[in-house]
């Protein structure tokens, strides 16, 4: 079956830096998404993987691993606004997205 | 304002009725989506459309129907709703399906609750 596993829940104090982890299995691959979404709101798009290595992105940072079906989203400088749930989704063979439960990150001052 | 429009933004529902949740977008995208998001759970897709005319169906498609008559509307319809469709429906868009790299744009969401 296909699956994807993430960390339910992780806390971080602000300014830190924070590494959110996800491993996949799945019927073919066609790259790998991370989505932002706030509490009560719609999920909003991060970052796309689809060759192995770190793509950056300002304070966000993506990086995947084909042959280990692992992927993590590295968040540093942490504000009180990145409080949110991250979803890690994997575009399957049918260029379906399977999603992730996604990963509460809660931020203290 | 370009995106995605979802109406109702939250419902109440009596079991055996039947109901329509609307979907719109204005970015001329082929490809639209229904999510259910429930807790603890990831987004599972209910239906999919790569473009208008057509419709398929997703990992949760039973109890909803779904039609595409044109490229902007695609409404979610539960014929005869019961408790276990109480969630938070997500209605998203992508400009195509072929491809990895298609971010998908997501509607606001509508909560529904059956009793």
């Amino acid at each position: 079956g296909q699956n994807i596993d993430q960390p339910t829940e992780m806390t971080a104090t602000e300014g830190a830096i924070v590494q959110i982890n996800c491993t996949y299995q799945t019927s073919g691959f066609n790259g790998l998404f991370w989505y932002q979404q706030h509490a009560g709101e719609a999920p909003t798009f991060l970052s796309y993987n689809v060759l192995d290595g770190l793509e950056e992105k300002g304070r966000f940072s993506s990086f995947l691993s084909r042959s280990k079906g692992y992927s993590y989203l590295l968040l540093k400088e942490l504000q009180m606004k990145d409080s949110a749930s991250y979803l890690c989704a994997v575009s399957d063979s049918n260029y379906q997205l399977i999603w992730g439960a996604g990963t509460k990150l809660i931020i203290k001052p | 304002i370009a995106g995605i429009t979802q109406a109702p933004t939250s419902q109440i529902l009596a079991a055996g009725r039947r109901m329509t949740l609307r979907c719109t977008q204005d970015m001329r995208h082929n490809a639209m989506y229904w999510y259910r998001q429930d807790l603890g759970l990831g987004l599972r897709l209910i239906h999919y459309s790569n473009t208008a005319g057509t419709t398929g169906k997703g990992e949760v498609p039973d109890g909803y129907s779904v039609s595409r008559a044109n490229t902007d509307d695609f409404p979610l319809t539960l014929a005869s709703a019961v408790p276990s469709q109480t969630s938070v429906y997500f209605c998203a868009s992508s400009e195509d399906t072929s491809g990895g790299d298609n971010e998908q744009f997501f509607g606001p969401g509508t909560r529904l609750t059956v009793l």
